[in-house]
């Protein structure tokens, strides 16, 4: 299965951050998929992740600025991050959960770089 | 909130030597611990699930073990393409570690 970020490269603090990662070579059916930042301040840092069936589990820390959707049909999910300030700057990946239940990632988008700043 | 600390941050060996890195759990994480590894410009690479299983394609010479709060990913032998950063990862809160960077001397 490939992974692929898209979306925009830069947005200005307190807009919202909008990306897209589209799956290619396998179904979105029966498995968890997650979005993950990485910068040099944080590391890496789970973000959230959504079933096929759109249910979500997010980070506490994340919770209320982060929305994740899924649409099956077009392979994609997607994640909006809101309010966004100077410390969301990072790579943001998306991933595969190894299974239905999994808490570790076995598949993942190369990454897209996301600057906030005015 | 499950903190995880790895050690030691930076790791020179030479090709062959064996590599030891700890990962160290703020408590229990009852064997629910992973193993990635990363090189620059790249996504982090699922090496070992649950504290010992070696994951699809990973070589042999990649092992992990551990238990409670303490988990060790060893590399037998080391080939200069194990330069990278590894990172360890546990389910209490998906949390990461810090990482551990290998330079292959």
């Amino acid at each position: 299965v490939l992974l692929q970020e898209s979306g925009p490269g830069l947005v200005r603090p307190s807009e919202t951050l909008s990306l897209n990662c589209t799956v290619s070579g396998g179904s979105l059916r029966t498995y968890y998929w997650s979005w993950v930042r990485q910068s040099p301040e944080k590391g890496l840092e789970w973000i959230g992740s959504i079933y096929s069936d759109g249910s979500t589990i997010y980070s506490p820390s994340l919770k209320s600025r982060v929305t994740l959707s899924i649409d099956s049909s077009k392979n994609h999910f997607s994640l909006r991050l809101n309010s966004v300030t100077a410390s969301d700057t990072a790579v943001y990946f998306c991933a595969r959960n190894a299974g239905s239940g999994s808490y570790y990632f076995d598949s993942w988008g190369r990454g897209s770089r996301v600057t906030v700043s005015s | 909130e499950i903190v995880l600390t790895q050690s030691p941050a930076t790791l020179s060996l030479s090709p062959g030597e064996r590599a030891t890195l700890s990962c160290r759990a703020s408590e229990s994480i009852s064997s629910y611990l992973v193993w990635y590894q990363q090189k620059p410009g790249q996504a982090p690479r699922l090496l070992i699930y649950d504290t010992s299983n070696r994951a699809a394609g990973i070589p042999a010479r990649f092992s992990g073990s551990g238990s409670g709060t303490d988990y060790t990913l060893t590399i037998s032998s080391l080939e200069p393409e194990d330069s990278a950063v590894y990172y360890c990862q546990q389910r209490n809160n998906w949390s990461f570690g810090p990482g551990t960077k290998v330079d292959i001397k």
